[in-house]
């Protein structure tokens, strides 16, 4: 089965310091992946997906298939950046596409 | 354009009863997938419907049941309640192959 793993639970940093959210993901053949946030009091949204390559509220993602990581930056942290991050990938079972998540990592920024 | 609404919010339920949970898709999504979430851990897929028909299934077993409607909202039916199905219970609806948008969930307490 294929399994994303986010190493930390919890991750502080001070405000205008750099941010990394680890992931690595274990799949058999080319993995859609993505990064999911959740702020306070606030739904499951979609923070960027690595095939848009985007850059979105400065965070960057890069998929390194050697290493099977897909780690989660931010060169300067706000505070506005506190929320619980979720990786996952999507996995076809059945027909079905499904989203794996890992555990996920509560980031706090401090002041 | 309205997000993915469901309800109840927040519901207590004894051991050993049966639940049933709603959502309502976003519009002009025909996909909808339900994840199980407990208490620190990433959402864990339970199954997703598209065009009222159950196209694939997680790690769940048969008394986690479901149905899609023709506008394309949902529900799940859990029987049995065992007091680990405590759990935040999410709705996701897309368009096949499209992203994903998350319902608030309902946090279901089994005493």
């Amino acid at each position: 089965a294929q399994r994303v793993t986010q190493p930390e639970k919890l991750l502080s940093v001070f405000k205008g310091a750099p941010v990394e959210l680890k992931c690595n993901y274990s799949y058999s053949g080319s993995p859609e992946l993505f990064w999911y946030v959740q702020y306070s009091r606030q739904r499951l949204q979609l923070l960027l997906r690595h095939i848009s390559r985007e850059s979105i509220k400065g965070f960057t993602a890069d998929l390194n298939k050697g290493e099977t990581s897909f780690h989660l930056k931010k060169p300067f942290a706000q505070e506005e950046d506190s929320a619980m991050y979720y990786c996952a990938l999507t996995e076809v079972i059945q027909g079905a596409q499904k989203l794996v998540f890992g555990q996920g990592t509560r980031l706090t920024i401090n002041p | 354009e309205t997000g993915v609404t469901q309800s109840p919010t927040h519901l207590i339920k004894t051991r050993g009863q049966q639940v049933t949970l709603r959502c309502s898709s976003q519009s002009g999504h025909n996909t909808v997938s339900w994840y199980q979430q407990a208490l620190g851990q990433g959402p864990q897929f339970i199954f997703q419907y598209y065009r009222e028909e159950e196209n694939g299934r997680g790690n769940f077993p048969p008394r986690f049941s479901g149905l899609q409607f023709p506008n394309y909202s949902s529900e799940l039916n859990v029987n049995a309640l065992e007091l680990d199905d405590s759990a935040l219970y999410l709705c996701a609806s897309t368009q096949m192959g499209g992203g994903y948008t998350f319902g608030s969930g309902t946090r279901l307490t089994v005493v």
